[in-house]
């Protein structure tokens, strides 16, 4: 079935990048994406990215898929305080029905 | 455009008591979604309806859980009776139409707690 795995926990400093890792296991999937939870909200879509694409840049956002390894990553440039959140990385299901397989969440500390 | 609106927000209930939950999408939004999110999990999809019609109910817990969606409109999330495990944020989300490339808009969620 699908699994999306994710790594717990990144703590950053200020003004960092941060780069949070995600993989996969349906490779059929045709869009990947990336989520913002803050506390007490509900997710918020920050970037996607087409299967066929390697990588997609998105002002401090860059996004690399590789599809080979189905290894997704988000990296954050110059990393604020405000960026402290649970990221989700999530793929569509193999039905293409809308429904998001999502990973377990990766907690973003930001220190100053 | 007004987001997807979600209440109550916070719940507390004894087991085997029941509750439920509204959701109101965003206009014209033909597909809305009903996620479970359990403390330190991901979201996992609990039914999602297109229009009033159900096209995945394969993860909702029927013997407890219920689902409708009146008029293709608002949708009510029931449990009955609820378990300890059930303690979660069951989050509801729509979209335009089904299928990859629509996004989503999720809502705040309501907390439930089982005690």
């Amino acid at each position: 079935g699908e699994d999306v795995e994710q790594s717990l926990f990144l703590s950053v400093r200020e003004g960092d990048s941060s780069v949070i890792n995600c993989t996969y296991t349906d490779s059929s999937s045709t869009y990947l994406y990336w989520y913002k939870q803050e506390p007490g909200a509900g997710l918020q879509l920050l970037t996607y990215i087409f299967s066929n694409m390697d990588m997609k840049q998105d002002q401090r956002l860059t996004v690399l898929l590789n599809k080979k390894d189905k290894h997704l990553s988000l990296r954050i440039a110059d990393t604020q305080t405000g960026d402290s959140a649970i990221y989700f990385c999530a793929e569509n299901d193999p039905g293409n029905t809308g429904k998001l397989i999502f990973g377990q969440g990766t907690t973003l500390q930001v220190k100053p | 455009e007004a987001g997807v609106a979600q209440s109550p927000r916070y719940k507390i209930i004894e087991k085997r008591q029941s509750v439920a939950f509204w959701c109101n999408p965003i206009s014209g939004h033909a597909t809305l979604y009903w996620y479970q999110q359990i403390l330190g999990q991901g979201p996992k999809l609990l039914i999602q309806f297109q229009n009033n019609g159900v096209v995945d109910d394969s993860q909702l817990p029927k013997d407890r859980f219920s689902a409708e969606r009146l008029k293709g409109v608002d949708s009510t999330l029931k449990i009955q009776p609820a378990k300890l495990e059930d303690s979660a944020v069951y989050l509801c989300a729509s979209s335009l139409d089904q299928g990859v490339g629509y996004g989503y808009t999720f809502g705040s969620g309501t907390r439930l707690t089982v005690v």
